[in-house]
Protein backbone atom coordinates (compact mmCIF):
# COMPACT_ATOMS: atom_id res chain seq x y z
CA UNK A 1 0.00 0.00 0.00
CA UNK A 2 1.29 3.68 -0.64
CA UNK A 3 2.36 5.75 2.29
CA UNK A 4 4.27 8.61 3.37
CA UNK A 5 7.21 8.47 6.35
CA UNK A 6 7.73 11.20 8.40
CA UNK A 7 10.17 9.81 10.63
CA UNK A 8 10.66 13.10 12.88
CA UNK A 9 7.80 13.61 15.01
CA UNK A 10 8.97 16.49 16.95
CA UNK A 11 12.29 18.45 15.53
CA UNK A 12 13.54 21.31 17.77
CA UNK A 13 16.07 24.03 16.28
CA UNK A 14 17.32 27.53 17.34
CA UNK A 15 16.39 31.14 15.77
CA UNK A 16 18.38 31.28 12.64
CA UNK A 17 20.23 27.55 12.53
CA UNK A 18 18.90 25.60 9.33
CA UNK A 19 16.25 23.19 8.93
CA UNK A 20 15.53 19.86 7.33
CA UNK A 21 12.19 17.57 7.63
CA UNK A 22 12.36 14.41 6.07
CA UNK A 23 9.66 12.95 3.80
CA UNK A 24 9.81 9.18 2.41
CA UNK A 25 7.09 7.70 0.17
CA UNK A 26 6.20 4.59 -0.63
CA UNK A 27 4.79 4.27 -4.58
CA UNK A 28 6.41 2.56 -7.57
CA UNK A 29 6.07 5.56 -9.71
CA UNK A 30 6.59 9.45 -8.77
CA UNK A 31 3.46 10.56 -7.62
CA UNK A 32 2.55 14.28 -7.31
CA UNK A 33 4.36 15.83 -3.80
CA UNK A 34 3.31 18.68 -1.41
CA UNK A 35 4.74 20.08 1.82
CA UNK A 36 1.79 21.54 4.15
CA UNK A 37 1.93 23.78 7.00
CA UNK A 38 -0.09 24.47 9.87
CA UNK A 39 -0.13 26.67 12.50
CA UNK A 40 -1.81 26.13 15.86
CA UNK A 41 -5.83 26.24 15.29
CA UNK A 42 -5.00 26.54 11.59
CA UNK A 43 -5.94 24.70 8.17
CA UNK A 44 -3.24 23.61 6.33
CA UNK A 45 -1.54 26.03 3.84
CA UNK A 46 0.50 24.92 0.87
CA UNK A 47 4.12 25.13 1.30
CA UNK A 48 5.22 24.33 -2.67
CA UNK A 49 4.52 21.07 -4.41
CA UNK A 50 6.19 19.13 -7.27
CA UNK A 51 4.78 17.57 -10.36
CA UNK A 52 7.89 17.13 -12.56
CA UNK A 53 10.99 19.06 -14.28
CA UNK A 54 13.77 20.63 -11.79
CA UNK A 55 13.88 18.39 -8.63
CA UNK A 56 14.23 21.57 -6.20
CA UNK A 57 11.40 23.76 -6.38
CA UNK A 58 10.80 26.68 -4.25
CA UNK A 59 8.20 27.35 -1.75
CA UNK A 60 6.65 29.99 0.01
CA UNK A 61 7.81 31.71 3.17
CA UNK A 62 11.81 30.80 2.06
CA UNK A 63 11.18 26.92 1.78
CA UNK A 64 12.69 24.68 -0.29
CA UNK A 65 12.72 20.92 -1.06
CA UNK A 66 14.39 18.16 -3.42
CA UNK A 67 12.92 15.24 -4.60
CA UNK A 68 14.98 12.19 -4.93
CA UNK A 69 13.84 9.56 -6.96
CA UNK A 70 16.76 7.08 -6.07
CA UNK A 71 15.46 7.57 -2.25
CA UNK A 72 11.43 8.13 -2.76
CA UNK A 73 12.59 10.98 -0.81
CA UNK A 74 10.88 15.00 -1.35
CA UNK A 75 13.01 16.30 2.30
CA UNK A 76 12.01 20.21 3.09
CA UNK A 77 14.48 22.82 4.00
CA UNK A 78 15.09 26.14 5.12
CA UNK A 79 18.46 28.14 5.42
CA UNK A 80 17.50 30.17 8.66
CA UNK A 81 14.62 29.44 10.86
CA UNK A 82 12.78 32.13 11.90
CA UNK A 83 10.38 32.08 15.12
CA UNK A 84 7.00 32.07 12.84
CA UNK A 85 7.96 28.78 11.35
CA UNK A 86 7.43 26.93 14.16
CA UNK A 87 4.10 24.94 13.42
CA UNK A 88 3.14 21.36 12.09
CA UNK A 89 4.92 20.22 8.64
CA UNK A 90 2.98 17.66 6.54
CA UNK A 91 4.62 16.12 3.55
CA UNK A 92 1.68 14.42 1.55
CA UNK A 93 1.43 13.13 -2.50
CA UNK A 94 -1.28 12.70 -4.81
CA UNK A 95 -1.59 9.25 -6.45
CA UNK A 96 -4.25 9.02 -9.06
CA UNK A 97 -6.51 11.39 -7.31
CA UNK A 98 -5.87 10.47 -3.66
CA UNK A 99 -4.19 11.86 -1.34
CA UNK A 100 -2.05 10.50 1.34
CA UNK A 101 -0.55 12.77 4.65
CA UNK A 102 2.51 11.66 6.66
CA UNK A 103 2.02 12.15 10.49
CA UNK A 104 3.33 15.37 10.45
CA UNK A 105 6.46 17.46 12.23
CA UNK A 106 6.05 19.27 14.54
CA UNK A 107 8.73 22.04 14.75
CA UNK A 108 10.00 24.21 17.92
CA UNK A 109 11.61 27.31 17.41
CA UNK A 110 14.30 28.42 20.39
CA UNK A 111 14.51 31.96 20.74
CA UNK B 1 -7.78 33.01 2.95
CA UNK B 2 -7.67 29.34 1.18
CA UNK B 3 -11.43 30.50 0.13
CA UNK B 4 -13.02 27.29 1.92
CA UNK B 5 -15.19 27.81 4.34
CA UNK B 6 -16.20 25.73 7.21
CA UNK B 7 -18.97 26.16 9.62
CA UNK B 8 -19.13 25.97 12.47
CA UNK B 9 -15.45 26.61 13.54
CA UNK B 10 -16.52 25.03 17.18
CA UNK B 11 -19.17 22.34 18.11
CA UNK B 12 -19.67 20.81 21.66
CA UNK B 13 -22.08 18.26 21.96
CA UNK B 14 -22.82 15.37 24.10
CA UNK B 15 -22.59 11.32 23.54
CA UNK B 16 -25.18 10.05 21.37
CA UNK B 17 -26.11 13.29 19.42
CA UNK B 18 -25.75 14.23 16.06
CA UNK B 19 -24.12 16.86 14.17
CA UNK B 20 -23.66 18.55 11.10
CA UNK B 21 -20.42 20.11 9.26
CA UNK B 22 -20.75 22.42 5.99
CA UNK B 23 -18.01 23.03 3.68
CA UNK B 24 -18.00 25.36 0.89
CA UNK B 25 -15.15 25.15 -1.61
CA UNK B 26 -13.46 27.65 -3.56
CA UNK B 27 -14.96 29.30 -5.97
CA UNK B 28 -15.12 26.91 -9.10
CA UNK B 29 -13.86 23.79 -7.44
CA UNK B 30 -15.76 20.76 -7.90
CA UNK B 31 -14.02 18.20 -5.46
CA UNK B 32 -14.49 18.10 -1.58
CA UNK B 33 -12.56 16.29 0.63
CA UNK B 34 -13.21 15.55 4.29
CA UNK B 35 -10.62 14.86 7.10
CA UNK B 36 -10.75 14.42 10.60
CA UNK B 37 -7.69 15.18 12.32
CA UNK B 38 -7.35 14.13 16.05
CA UNK B 39 -3.74 13.98 18.37
CA UNK B 40 -3.76 9.81 18.20
CA UNK B 41 -4.60 9.50 14.55
CA UNK B 42 -3.02 12.31 12.40
CA UNK B 43 -4.94 13.34 9.45
CA UNK B 44 -7.25 10.87 8.41
CA UNK B 45 -9.04 10.76 4.89
CA UNK B 46 -12.43 10.23 5.65
CA UNK B 47 -14.16 10.73 1.64
CA UNK B 48 -14.10 12.41 -1.46
CA UNK B 49 -16.97 13.68 -3.96
CA UNK B 50 -16.75 15.75 -7.11
CA UNK B 51 -19.03 17.32 -8.75
CA UNK B 52 -21.74 16.06 -6.44
CA UNK B 53 -20.94 12.24 -6.81
CA UNK B 54 -19.05 10.38 -4.25
CA UNK B 55 -15.64 9.44 -5.91
CA UNK B 56 -13.56 8.15 -3.01
CA UNK B 57 -14.06 6.87 0.82
CA UNK B 58 -11.36 6.50 3.04
CA UNK B 59 -11.54 5.68 6.85
CA UNK B 60 -15.02 7.04 7.24
CA UNK B 61 -16.94 5.26 10.14
CA UNK B 62 -20.84 4.36 9.41
CA UNK B 63 -22.15 6.48 11.42
CA UNK B 64 -20.97 9.55 9.32
CA UNK B 65 -22.23 10.05 6.14
CA UNK B 66 -21.70 12.89 3.73
CA UNK B 67 -22.82 14.74 0.51
CA UNK B 68 -21.93 17.44 -2.38
CA UNK B 69 -24.84 19.67 -3.11
CA UNK B 70 -25.66 20.75 -7.01
CA UNK B 71 -24.41 24.09 -5.70
CA UNK B 72 -21.03 22.16 -4.37
CA UNK B 73 -21.22 22.80 -0.67
CA UNK B 74 -20.36 19.71 1.27
CA UNK B 75 -21.99 18.90 4.42
CA UNK B 76 -20.70 15.54 7.04
CA UNK B 77 -23.23 14.39 9.33
CA UNK B 78 -22.00 12.61 12.29
CA UNK B 79 -24.45 10.65 14.38
CA UNK B 80 -24.51 8.47 17.56
CA UNK B 81 -21.34 10.22 18.53
CA UNK B 82 -18.79 9.14 20.82
CA UNK B 83 -16.57 10.79 23.40
CA UNK B 84 -13.46 9.56 20.65
CA UNK B 85 -15.25 11.59 17.64
CA UNK B 86 -14.13 14.51 19.37
CA UNK B 87 -11.35 16.18 16.71
CA UNK B 88 -10.50 18.83 14.13
CA UNK B 89 -12.59 18.11 10.71
CA UNK B 90 -11.38 19.62 7.79
CA UNK B 91 -13.09 20.49 4.56
CA UNK B 92 -10.76 21.12 1.53
CA UNK B 93 -11.00 21.59 -2.31
CA UNK B 94 -9.59 21.02 -5.63
CA UNK B 95 -10.30 21.88 -9.15
CA UNK B 96 -10.98 17.91 -9.58
CA UNK B 97 -9.34 15.04 -9.66
CA UNK B 98 -5.51 14.93 -10.81
CA UNK B 99 -5.20 18.88 -10.57
CA UNK B 100 -2.87 19.62 -7.64
CA UNK B 101 -3.17 20.43 -4.64
CA UNK B 102 -5.99 20.82 -1.80
CA UNK B 103 -7.21 24.07 -0.16
CA UNK B 104 -7.77 23.49 3.38
CA UNK B 105 -10.66 25.08 5.62
CA UNK B 106 -9.86 26.14 8.86
CA UNK B 107 -11.93 23.15 10.31
CA UNK B 108 -14.41 22.91 12.51
CA UNK B 109 -13.10 21.46 16.19
CA UNK B 110 -15.66 19.22 17.69
CA UNK B 111 -16.06 18.53 21.25
CA UNK B 112 -17.93 15.28 22.61
CA UNK B 113 -19.03 15.88 25.96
Amino acid sequence: AQSVTQPDIHITVSEGASLELRCNYSYGATPYLFWYVQSPGQGLQLLLKYFSGDTLVQGIKGFEAEFKRSQSSFNLRKPSVHWSDAAEYFCAVEIKGEYIFGTGTRLKVLA
Amino acid sequence: DSGVTQTPKHLITATGQRVTLRCSPRSGDLSVYWYQQSLDQGLQFLIQYYNGEERAKGNILERFSAQQFPDLHSELNLSSLELGDSALYFCASSAGPYTGELFFGEGSRLTVL
